[in-house]
């Protein structure tokens, strides 16, 4: 069965680091996502790319992130100067239709620990 | 007003219990509606989409009211296997998470 496959399943970096959280897609899926879970919380919307280009993004996703689909395969997530509160598990997920309609299917997460 | 907002929980039933769960929204032009699980530290996988007529898939059936802007979702029979997190999620031009309900099923 097809899945998204995240790379590092856990990251810990200082605070101030840039880090990058690499995410593949499910091979036909044209949609993708970012989300975050910060420990006991709810899974947050970080932001949505499609046709190479930020489709949506919530008020999380500040100038400190940014996405990258650098080769046609990976979608990264970059944090620029990471701060304590960063520290969550991070989701990658993609769906096959161009909108939210269909299903996505998310990989099993990176956590990020900052110290 | 919260965009997706679920029943607190936690919802601690013995097996073969019926257990119900409510998701209210907040867009009134949302046009997708999922219920997912999500296990302890693990990603969210997708338990069943939701459509409009409701339908049903084994133990689990979904209902939505557009109207009431509403989203339920019915175990019957539980199993100790149904111990999770249970994530309401509604699609406009992205999907929102709501903050989960922890159903807990005893022997």
């Amino acid at each position: 069965e097809p899945e998204v496959t995240q790379t590092p399943s856990h990251q810990v970096t200082q605070m101030g680091q840039e880090v990058i959280l690499r995410c593949v897609p499910i091979s036909n899926h044209l949609y993708f996502y970012w989300y975050r879970q910060i420990l006991g919380q709810k899974v947050e919307f970080l932001v949505s790319f499609y046709n190479n280009e930020i489709s949506e993004k919530s008020e999380i996703f500040d100038d400190q992130f940014s996405v990258e689909r650098p080769d046609g395969s990976n979608f990264t997530l970059k944090i620029r100067s990471t701060k304590l509160e960063d520290s969550a598990m991070y989701f990658c997920a993609s769906s096959e239709e161009p909108r939210p309609s269909t299903e996505a299917f998310f990989g099993q997460g990176t956590r990020l620990t900052v110290v | 007003r919260k965009e997706v907002e679920q029943d607190p929980g936690p919802f601690n039933v013995p097996e073969g219990a019926t257990v119900a769960f409510n998701c209210t929204y907040s867009n009134s032009a949302s046009q997708s509606f999922f219920w997912y699980r999500q296990d302890c530290r693990k990603e969210p996988k997708l338990l069943m989409s939701v459509y409009s007529s409701g339908n049903e898939d084994g133990r689990f059936t979904a209902q939505l009211n557009r109207a009431s802007q509403y989203i339920s979702l019915l175990i019957r029979d539980s199993k100790l296997s149904d111990s999770a997190t249970y994530l309401c999620v509604v699609g406009h031009n992205d999907m929102r998470f709501g903050a989960g309900t922890r159903l807990t099923v005893k022997p």
